[in-house]
């Protein structure tokens, strides 16, 4: 069965600091991953998705970047944080365009 | 582009009581329709989805309908209970090539009052 993993769960960083996020699935083979973004209490932002190894679609500009190294990783990253970054991230994968999974999450504090 | 709209944004129901959830889309291409379940810092779970070939979809206690001509799909909770208390958001795809994404609603907080 398939599995995703991300990593941190919880990270608190200053303003201006670096951030790197990353994101994995187990037993399946070129899904479709994506990238979300939650503000407390709001609904789920789409950031990045990817159709393959080095394929990024972007959704909306800002001062976050995504890659895709290997088949089943999926990275988010920023060369600063800005308080506005605070949020719950959320990868998820889907094998075909029908369902779409959630990994746990990484809660991110800026302060 | 696809647009989802969710209504209403709270809601409250008696525990045993009955819950319905409304969203409407805007893609007359859209074919595939999921229901998530967001508990309190949780991720979102798949709970049910519906295809674009069928009207109606059930499993066991949740069901979702879907009417095409009028581009909109709800989700029904029956009996209700105090774990059914979360947030739902529903999403629409249109099968499309190089669409692969998800249009998500902007979610219910369903809160089931024991």
């Amino acid at each position: 069965s398939q599995t995703i993993h991300q990593w941190p769960a919880t990270l608190v960083q200053p303003v201006g600091s670096p951030l790197s996020l990353e994101c994995t699935v187990e037993g399946t083979s070129n899904p479709n991953l994506y990238w979300y973004r939650q503000a407390a209490g709001r609904g789920l932002q789409l950031l990045f998705y990817s159709v393959g190894i080095g394929q990024i679609s972007s959704e909306v500009p800002q001062n976050l970047s995504a890659s895709r190294p290997q088949d089943r990783q999926f990275i988010l990253s920023s060369k600063k944080l800005l308080l506005s970054d605070s949020g719950f991230y959320l990868c998820a994968w889907s094998e075909h365009v029908y369902e779409q999974y959630f990994g746990p999450g990484t809660r991110l504090t800026v302060t | 582009g696809e647009n989802v709209e969710q209504h209403p944004s709270t809601l409250s129901v008696q525990e045993g009581d009955s819950a319905v959830i409304k969203c409407t889309y805007s893609d007359s291409a859209s074919n595939y329709f999921p229901w998530y379940k967001q508990e309190l810092g949780k991720r979102p779970q798949l709970i049910i989805d519906i295809r674009s070939n069928v009207g109606e979809k059930k499993d066991q206690r949740i069901a979702v309908t879907l009417n095409k001509t009028a581009k909109h799909f709800s989700l029904h909770i029956t009996e209700t209970q105090p774990e059914d208390s979360a947030v739902y958001f529903c999403a629409a795809r249109a099968s499309r090539l190089g669409n692969e994404k998800l249009t998500f609603g902007t979610g219910t907080r369903l809160t089931i009052i024991p």
